[in-house]
């Protein structure tokens, strides 16, 4: 059974700090990885999507690793802002289409 | 992508009673999906929903409890049935379009049970 895991379950930063979330998988034979953003009342939005095959995505200031022998992506966040802070999910996704997903990375940027 | 609304955003209800939320989408899909969220907790996927078919469940939920239509390729109903204060949840919409291999979310309804 797929489990997904994430750490920090949260993390307070100064404003303009780099950042490193953490997601790991317990089974390596995923078709694709999404990284969400959540916030409060306006559900999920989605910020990257690795498919087996790729090693990282990037997307502004936002970068995903995804190292799939080890079970592991990781959410790099550059020069971090109030605006950022949300909670951050990582998901697996099997080859039938469902998303499994962690709890999340709650993170609070301060100005 | 999709753009996907949810009825109703949040809602208090009493033990014993049902609640249906809808889900509309601005583009046919085929494949839509309901998540719970359980405060705390990460999303579990209830069913999956597929026009023109019966919904397939996840281990643990039952149609009984959680009755899902699905009338065209727009739409679709989960209903939260004889509801008890562990149903208080995040309930969301997701869907998957055709050849993308995103998931685009609804903003997701609260439920409060007392």
């Amino acid at each position: 059974k797929q489990e997904v895991t994430q750490i920090p379950a949260a993390l307070s930063v100064p404003e303009g700090e780099n950042l490193v979330l953490n997601c790991s998988f317990t089974d390596s034979a995923i078709y694709n990885l999404q990284w969400f953003r959540q916030d409060p009342g306006k559900g999920l939005t989605s910020l990257l999507l690795i498919q087996s095959s790729q090693r990282e995505q990037t997307s502004g200031r936002l970068n995903a690793s995804l190292d799939k022998s080890s079970g592991r992506s990781t959410l790099y966040i550059a020069a971090s802002q109030p605006g950022d802070s949300a909670t951050y999910l990582c998901a697996v996704r099997r080859s039938q289409g469902n998303l499994i997903f962690g709890k999340g990375t709650k993170l609070s940027v301060k100005p | 992508s999709a753009v996907i609304s949810q009825k109703p955003s949040r809602d208090i209800c009493q033990r014993g009673t049902s609640l249906t939320i809808q889900c509309q989408v601005d583009s046919q899909v085929t494949m839509m999906f309901w998540y719970r969220q359980q405060p705390g907790q990460s999303l579990t996927l209830i069913a999956t929903a597929n026009q023109g078919s019966e919904a397939t469940y996840e281990s643990g939920f039952v149609i009984d409890k959680f009755p899902i239509s699905r009338p065209n390729l727009t739409f679709s109903t989960l209903t939260v049935s004889n509801m008890s204060p562990e149903d208080s949840s995040i309930y969301l919409c997701s869907v998957e379009t055709g050849g993308a291999d995103t998931q685009y979310f609804g903003p997701g309804t609260r439920l409060t049970v007392l």
